[in-house]
């Protein structure tokens, strides 16, 4: 089974602080995302990278940074966390077969509140 | 401006009856559309994908139809059961290679006996 872990599933952060969530998956996939997903908004894409150090902006990048040093670990920061960025931030990963990428497998989530 | 609709009130069906759920898109012409299951607190997970020269796809008790005319799919699940009680999200690949999923917000579904 293809597991997607995320390094918290509750965590709680103060204004201005630097937030960084972790993602893990052991599939070997090529393509890594980050979402965050909002009451009546759905899920939102983050960033989302296709290779090692490779990353495109999403829909709603502002605030956050992504970082991809290995094949496996994709990591969301938030440099300096706001109010605005409490949310449920998901992570998810896809293979690429031909030059096409097919279905994502979600991590559980992280709830990020920011007081 | 590019659009996916699901309908955001909750579907209410008994037992043992089929539940259709329905997702429309505006200015997309997408190679690729996806279902998922998505349970409270839980990340979504993957059902069907059906391609755009697909008309229909079964899995099981599910059924996936995509009109590319009507820009509409339409989510069947046969014999509902409570378990089936969940929020049900369409996605859409814009891009041709289904590298980045439009997500639509979802429809709650809840099975009652």
């Amino acid at each position: 089974d293809v597991k997607v872990t995320q390094s918290s599933r509750y965590l709680v952060k103060r204004t201005g602080e630097k937030v960084f969530l972790e993602c893990v998956q052991d599939m070997d996939h090529e393509n890594m995302f980050w979402y965050r997903q909002d009451p009546g908004l759905g899920l939102r894409l983050i960033y989302f990278s296709y290779d090692v150090k490779m990353k495109e902006k999403g829909d709603i990048p502002e605030g956050y940074s992504v970082s991809r040093e290995k094949k496996e670990r994709f990591s969301l920061i938030l440099e300096s966390a706001s109010t605005n960025q409490t949310s449920m931030y998901l992570c998810a990963s896809s293979s690429v077969r031909g030059r096409v990428s097919y279905e994502q497998y979600f991590g559980p989530g992280t709830r990020l509140t920011v007081t | 401006s590019q659009k996916i609709e699901q309908n955001s009130e909750a579907l209410n069906i008994q037992e043992g009856k089929t539940a259709t759920l329905t997702c429309n898109y505006t200015n997309y012409s997408p190679a690729y559309l996806q279902w998922y299951r998505q349970d409270p607190g839980r990340g979504p997970v993957f059902l069907l994908l059906i391609r755009e020269n697909e008309k229909e796809k079964r899995k099981e008790r599910l059924k996936v139809t995509f009109d590319t005319t009507l820009k509409q799919s339409l989510f069947h699940i046969t014999a509902s059961q409570p378990a089936d009680s969940a929020t049900y999200l369409c996605a859409l690949d814009i891009t041709g290679t289904a590298s980045k999923l439009t997500f639509g917000t979802g429809t709650r579904l809840q099975v009652t006996l």
